[in-house]
């Protein structure tokens, strides 16, 4: 079963406008972080912005933002005042608690990716 | 001032072929890892090290060895390369301990087997 769920495999936003990329994942683990990467076309991946499972308040850098809403296990990502820059491939991405000996050890496990494409 | 820094960043090679990739971290992270990206653009976990030692193992073929030789360094050796081993390969570190901790990405090593 997919652990990390990205369901739009390409959004278009006009430039200055804001977007969600939508992400929802699935865990049993009560401790567990959530991460959102971008990937521009150079292929790098960058770090953006990271939510924990026990943090009160959502996560914001700068445009971004992350709406988490535990209950429905979802972690969207906010792009707000989109730049033509912010073209690029996001992957949101899971870590599961920390597990002595266990074979989650601080992996991430990653979505499928939404390609987001800003017009002019 | 590179964070992580892989080489090569690029490798054209053919199958059967054995190859190594490298990887740096100057972050001062106790916690190394190898994915994979394949040509769907889905990244997978292969290996992760912890203090020099071997903690994820995701049932990647024997061909694949990774080796650390110390907390800042893993590397990736492949043996007998098959054309499905084609794909982006990126190096990864974290600071394990601290609750949160963000996992920082090389730039990637793109992996062509003809």
């Amino acid at each position: 079963a997919q652990k990390i769920t990205q369901t739009q495999p390409g959004m278009f936003v006009q430039e200055k406008e804001a977007v969600t990329l939508d992400c929802t994942y699935d865990t049993s683990d009560p401790s567990y972080g959530l991460f959102w990467y971008k990937q521009p076309s150079s292929g790098e991946m960058i770090f953006l912005i990271y939510q924990g499972s026990y943090d009160q308040q959502n996560a914001t850098e700068g445009r971004y933002s992350l709406n988490f809403q535990k209950a429905r296990k979802s972690a969207n990502l906010v792009i707000s005042a989109s730049q033509l820059g912010d073209s690029a491939m996001y992957f949101c991405a899971m870590r599961e608690g920390l597990k002595a000996g266990g074979t989650s050890y601080g992996k991430l496990t990653f979505g499928q990716g939404t390609i987001l494409t800003v017009h002019p | 001032d590179t964070a992580v820094s892989q080489t090569p960043k690029y490798l054209v090679t053919q199958m059967g072929n054995d190859k190594s990739i490298k990887c740096e971290q100057n972050l001062g992270h106790d916690t190394m890892y190898w994915y994979k990206q394949d040509s769907k653009k889905f990244l997978k976990i292969m290996f992760s090290y912890n203090n020099k030692e071997l903690i994820i193992n995701e049932t990647v073929p024997n061909r694949f060895s990774p080796k650390s030789p110390d907390k800042a360094h893993l590397n990736l050796h492949i043996n007998s390369l098959e054309l499905g081993d084609s794909a982006v390969y990126f190096c990864a570190s974290s600071q394990l301990v601290v609750r949160g901790e963000t996992q920082y990405f090389g730039p990637g090593t793109r992996l062509l087997v003809l």
